[in-house]
């Protein structure tokens, strides 16, 4: 069974600082998919990561993926207060279809 | 293009009854999925359809239902409501579910009473 897991569930932090968001998954993985949610929204896609060593950046938001290890970050750097949400990693496998697996999700909180 | 749209945007219905919900994909767009996210369970895939057909499911009881139309429009339904069906019911399609990016709508808020 594909499980997902996030960590920190709940990140306070001030502006200007950095952190990392970790995602680690249980059995291999085909994709991995970082989503934003704000509050009482939908999900925006952020990222897709296809292979090992994979990272992309938007802005402040920077993810990378080691399929060796199962596991994905997404580091932030200098936050804003714009950067408030929850973010959602979710993976697929061949062997699940298209279905996406998602992690409970990390609240951030970013404090003037 | 118009992203995924959904109605009706908010429900409230009382336990026993049932619910039908609607999702029009991105145009093009021939994958449509079904999630449901709620407080305590997160985010759970429910169902997915292509090309009329429902090509996987997730864990979900069988009061739990769906369709697709020829022009990729989705309908999912849930028959004898509960209370624990309250939750956000979040549409998202995508190109030919090859797994690639899926993008979802604005969601259906179903209040079970």
């Amino acid at each position: 069974e594909l499980k997902v897991e996030q960590n920190p569930l709940f990140l306070s932090m001030q502006e200007g600082k950095n952190y990392t968001i970790y995602c680690n998954y249980s059995t291999t993985s085909d994709r991995l998919y970082w989503y934003r949610q704000d509050p009482g929204k939908s999900l925006e896609s952020l990222f897709v990561l296809l292979s090992n060593g994979a990272v992309k950046q938007e802005g402040r938001l920077m993810a990378s993926l080691d399929t060796k290890a199962r596991l994905s970050t997404l580091h932030i750097t200098a936050a804003v207060h714009d950067l408030s949400a929850t973010y959602f990693c979710a993976v697929s496998s061949m062997e699940y279809g298209n279905k996406l697996v998602f992690g409970a999700g990390t609240i951030l909180r970013v404090k003037s | 293009k118009a992203g995924v749209t959904q109605t009706p945007r908010y429900l409230i219905k009382t336990r026993g009854q049932q619910v039908t919900l609607s999702c029009s994909p991105i145009s093009g767009h021939r994958s449509v999925s079904w999630y449901q996210q709620t407080p305590g369970q997160g985010l759970q895939f429910l169902f997915e359809y292509f090309s009329e057909t429902q090509r996987n499911k997730g864990n979900f009881p069988g009061r739990f239902s769906g369709r697709q139309f020829s022009n990729s429009r989705s309908e999912m339904n849930v028959s004898t409501l509960e209370l624990g069906d309250s939750a956000l019911y979040l549409c998202a399609s995508s190109l030919d579910g090859n797994q690639e990016t899926q993008y979802f709508g604005p969601g259906t808020r179903l209040l079970v009473l």
